[in-house]
């Protein structure tokens, strides 16, 4: 079945940019997703990228899709405290409406 | 506004004891979806739903049922508690229009097994 990989951590100081990267397995996959769970909360999507679109901006948000290498990123801009999280890359499998998570990016962000 | 609910934020239950887990969406989705969250293993599929009375077994259904008798609600029972079952569960929804339909969480129920 499908794999889905990425950090467990990343640390970064408030104003810079954050780059959350995810790799998966199945090159059939059609939607890739990144979802952001702050503590004690469920999962909230942040956004979403199509298999045929190399880029996406959404405000302070950047998603990246290189399909060749099987690579997701997300890149946060002016990262602030409000930005930490646990961010989660998922990938839409293909038959039933069900996705594979990977195991959460831990972001801190610190004054 | 859309809406996941979730019976319990938090619960505990002694090994043993038969628990239910409720969700709730008011969306008019199809599909619905049981996770566990555990550290350092992300999120992992127990079972889901695509219509009522009709459920499919996830990555990790051993110790687990469930109950789909109306679209609104889905159900996780766990049958007889036990330790290694605490944990954040997860219900999640989400139609079957375009593939953008995004998939919806609740806020969580965070069992303790005694």
């Amino acid at each position: 079945g499908e794999d889905v990989e990425q950090s467990l951590f990343l640390s970064v100081r408030e104003g810079d940019s954050s780059v959350i990267n995810c790799t998966y397995t199945d090159s059939s996959s059609t939607y890739l997703y990144w979802y952001k769970q702050e503590p004690g909360a469920g999962l909230q999507l942040l956004t979403y990228i199509f298999s045929n679109m190399d880029m996406k901006q959404d405000q302070r948000l950047t998603v990246l899709l290189n399909k060749k290498d099987k690579h997701l990123s997300l890149r946060i801009a002016d990262t602030q405290t409000g930005d930490s999280a646990i961010y989660f890359c998922a990938v839409l499998n293909s038959g039933y409406s069900t996705l594979t998570f990977g195991k959460g990016t831990m972001l801190l962000v610190s004054p | 506004d859309v809406k996941v609910t979730q019976s319990s934020r938090y619960l505990v239950k002694r090994t043993g004891e038969k628990v239910f887990l409720e969700c709730v969406q008011d969306m008019d989705h199809e599909n619905m979806f049981w996770y566990r969250q555990d550290p350092g293993l992300g999120l992992r599929l127990i079972y889901f739903s695509y219509d009522v009375k009709m459920k499919e077994k996830g990555d990790i259904p051993e110790g687990y049922s469930v109950s789909r008798e109306k679209k609104e609600r889905f159900s996780l029972i766990l049958e007889s508690a036990s330790t290694n079952q605490t944990s954040m569960y997860l219900c999640a929804s989400r139609g079957t229009g375009a593939y953008t339909d995004t998939q919806y969480f609740g806020p969580g129920t965070r069992l303790t097994v005694l």
